[in-house]
């Protein structure tokens, strides 16, 4: 069964620091995701990107935020200076056609900020 | 303001039962609406989905049902079983493909041998 991949699963970073979290969507997908999950809280979307470019972004995706589709099969978020608070489980999904179809989720990567 | 209501933190049932788990919403038009799995420290796996102008979907032990009136969805387990305890969590979907999936809190679900 097709599946998104994400790595690393868990990344520390000191504060201050740049991190990429990296996704392989599932090849036949249109739309991609990230989601965060901070520990004990809903899911919360970050950002969707369509046809190489982002079509929409929640208000947790500021300026230190970015994402790229470099290659045609990576997806990454990247947080250019982490923050405590940007501590959280980060979740890739992607899915055919939006959300008139389902989601499929990666295992995410837990990022520690110190 | 937009809300979404999963009106149980916690489950717990005895195996065998039938869990019902319920998922409200205020100051949302969904088009599409679905429930997920999630177990600890994973991503969510998709269950089921129900469109607007569906009342009733099933899948195997599952049921959802789904009432733009008063804006619920009803999500049932029959015939539990201790593997089926997780989190499950509703998400609602709006009709432009781009906008994504806001979810609620979830249910944690524990069901009791």
């Amino acid at each position: 069964e097709p599946e998104v991949t994400q790595t690393p699963s868990h990344q520390v970073t000191q504060m201050g620091q740049e991190v990429i979290l990296r996704c392989v969507p599932i090849s036949n997908h249109l739309y991609f995701y990230w989601y965060r999950q901070i520990l004990g809280q809903k899911v919360e979307f970050l950002v969707s990107f369509y046809n190489n470019e982002i079509s929409e972004k929640s208000e947790i995706f500021d300026d230190q935020f970015s994402v790229e589709r470099p290659d045609g099969s990576n997806f990454t978020l990247k947080i250019r200076s982490t923050k405590l608070e940007d501590s959280a489980m980060y979740f890739c999904a992607s899915s055919e056609r939006g959300t008139s179809t389902e989601a499929f989720f990666g295992q995410g990567t837990r990022l520690t900020v110190v | 303001s937009q809300k979404i209501e999963q009106n149980s933190e916690a489950l717990n049932i005895q195996e065998g039962k039938t869990a019902t788990l319920t998922c409200n919403y205020t100051n949302y038009s969904p088009a599409y609406l679905q429930w997920y799995r999630q177990d600890p420290g994973r991503g969510p796996v998709f269950l089921l989905l129900i469109r607007e102008n569906e009342k009733e979907k099933r899948k195997e032990r599952l049921k959802v049902t789904f009432d733009t009136t008063l804006k619920q969805s009803l999500f049932h387990i029959t015939a539990s079983q201790p593997a089926d305890s997780a989190t499950y969590l509703c998400a609602l979907g709006q009709r432009s493909g781009n906008t994504p999936l806001v979810f609620g809190k979830g249910t944690r679900l524990s069901v009791i041998a």
